[in-house]
């Protein structure tokens, strides 16, 4: 079982819909990484967050520690937004410095 | 443009034959990790090395091997490749690692035929 849990796995909306990509994980971690694929297959760290809330632009991303959940909001979306979002994390214990990844979420932003 | 270099950034090849997967880290970061991603597992973490030493790792297939050089660029070596080899192989890196963001290269997409 994956221990990063993403939801919902495909979303599609209109222009300016306000959007948001939902997260959550298993055990402790460090840290959790939004990350951003578009079609070509490259991918962009958009935020890495240990505790409450960062903002970049249009992306909000939020963490609760102690439920366990993430966030990933976009304002005024655009067609341009369209691309995968993934949630990573990196565990809390000793071992792997590697990230756990999330199945991702599939957003098409419509015109 | 992150900054992570990976090459070559196609490559098709034949099963039972080795390849070679090569990545340079942005200037300064000493952390380089290695990830698969397939249509059926999603992203993976492979291997991780932290100033030219072993740190970790995760679902690496015996088959499989890194290393990282004095320069801090990174290889990953597949031998006898099977078609479910076939993915994109990513190579991050980071300053430091632990919790420190990382910096992804724009992957190698590996074709087994």
């Amino acid at each position: 079982k994956n221990e990063v849990e993403q939801s919902p796995q495909n979303l599609t909306a209109q222009e300016g819909e306000f959007i948001t990509i939902n997260c959550s994980y298993s055990v402790g971690i460090s840290a959790l990484h939004w990350l951003q694929q578009h079609p070509g297959g490259g991918i962009v760290s958009l935020f890495m967050l240990s505790s409450g809330k960062k903002k970049h632009g249009r992306l909000i991303a939020t963490i609760n520690i102690q439920e366990k959940h993430s966030s990933l909001h976009i304002t005024a979306s655009h067609p341009r937004d369209s691309a995968v979002y993934i949630c990573a994390a990196k565990g809390s214990g000793g071992g792997a410095d590697g990230l756990t990844f999330g199945k991702g979420t599939h957003l098409i932003i419509q015109p | 443009d992150s900054g992570v270099t990976q090459t070559p950034k196609h490559l098709i090849t034949a099963t039972g034959q080795r390849v070679t997967l090569r990545c340079s880290p942005r200037s300064g970061d000493l952390s380089v990790y290695w990830y698969q991603q397939s249509l059926d597992q999603g992203l993976q973490f492979l291997i991780q090395y932290y100033n030219g030493e072993e740190r970790a790792k995760g679902n690496i297939l015996e088959r499989f091997s890194a290393q990282q050089f004095p320069d801090l660029h990174s290889e990953l070596n597949l031998s006898s490749l099977e078609l479910g080899d076939s993915a994109l192989y990513f190579c991050a890196s980071s300053v430091v690692g632990g919790s420190t963001e990382a910096f992804f290269g724009q992957g190698t997409r590996l074709t087994v035929v």
